[in-house]
């Protein structure tokens, strides 16, 4: 089925340990985006990738790096892990002309300890 | 700023009845406007938008309605069902960007819990 597709869905890291965060569409949408989400607040954008090539910091992008691989693929990754950096992760895609609406994959539940 | 223990606004309605869940918006500037809903475990999945030189948009058993005046945003549930529990988050567009992509930001959403 056509979608945004992220990997892992669950992960538990201990503090310093590095992990990326895969995430993959087959909408042909240029725009790409990781958001956070913790408990009781809404989605934080980290990174953001508006066409292939480029990557731009979102509002919390400290302890993160993001590489747009291709059209289809945008990682994210974590170089040393934070027990401030437990969350759900997800990943979006959307059409960057004329098309606003943003494709949600099912998220990664990430756990440092 | 958010500070642990902070909880969503809840919505509580009985099975059949409307529900109206509302948000407020910051950007003056914002000319799209989107409302998603999330199930537990899930990834928010849109439901309706909504322009800026619009009032009110509806769609299959939702309404969104669009105040400017007061930069408020309301998604209105007809006859609400079980399946509609879930977290419903509202989404501005800041316009005005340099990117090629769109950049949605999103409120901090609400509950509805709808009792049978």
């Amino acid at each position: 089925n056509a979608g945004v597709t992220q990997t892992p869905k669950f992960q538990v890291l201990k503090t310093g340990q590095s992990m990326t965060l895969q995430c993959a569409q087959d909408m042909n949408h240029n725009s790409m985006y990781w958001y956070r989400q913790d408990p009781g607040m809404g989605l934080r954008l980290i990174y953001y990738s508006a066409s292939e090539g480029t990557t731009d910091k979102g509002e919390v992008p400290n302890g993160y790096n993001v590489s747009r691989l291709n059209k289809r693929e945008f990682s994210l990754r974590l170089e040393s892990a934070a027990p401030s950096q437990t969350s759900v992760y997800f990943c979006a895609s959307s059409r960057s002309q004329g098309s606003y609406g943003y494709t949600f994959g099912s998220g990664t539940r990430l756990t440092v300890v | 700023g958010e500070s642990v223990g902070l909880h969503l606004p809840t919505l509580s309605v009985q099975e059949g009845d409307n529900s109206i869940i509302n948000c407020a918006y910051s950007n003056s500037a914002s000319d799209y406007f989107i409302w998603y809903k999330q199930e537990s475990g899930k990834g928010p999945q849109f439901i309706i938008d909504i322009r800026s030189n619009m009032d009110k948009r509806q769609g299959q058993r939702v309404t969104v309605l669009l105040n400017k005046t007061v930069k408020h945003l309301s998604l209105q549930i007809a006859a609400t069902q079980p399946g509609d529990s879930a977290v419903y988050f509202c989404a501005e567009n800041k316009a005005g960007e340099e990117t090629s992509g769109s950049r949605l930001t999103f409120g901090e959403g609400t509950q509805l819990t709808v009792n049978p």
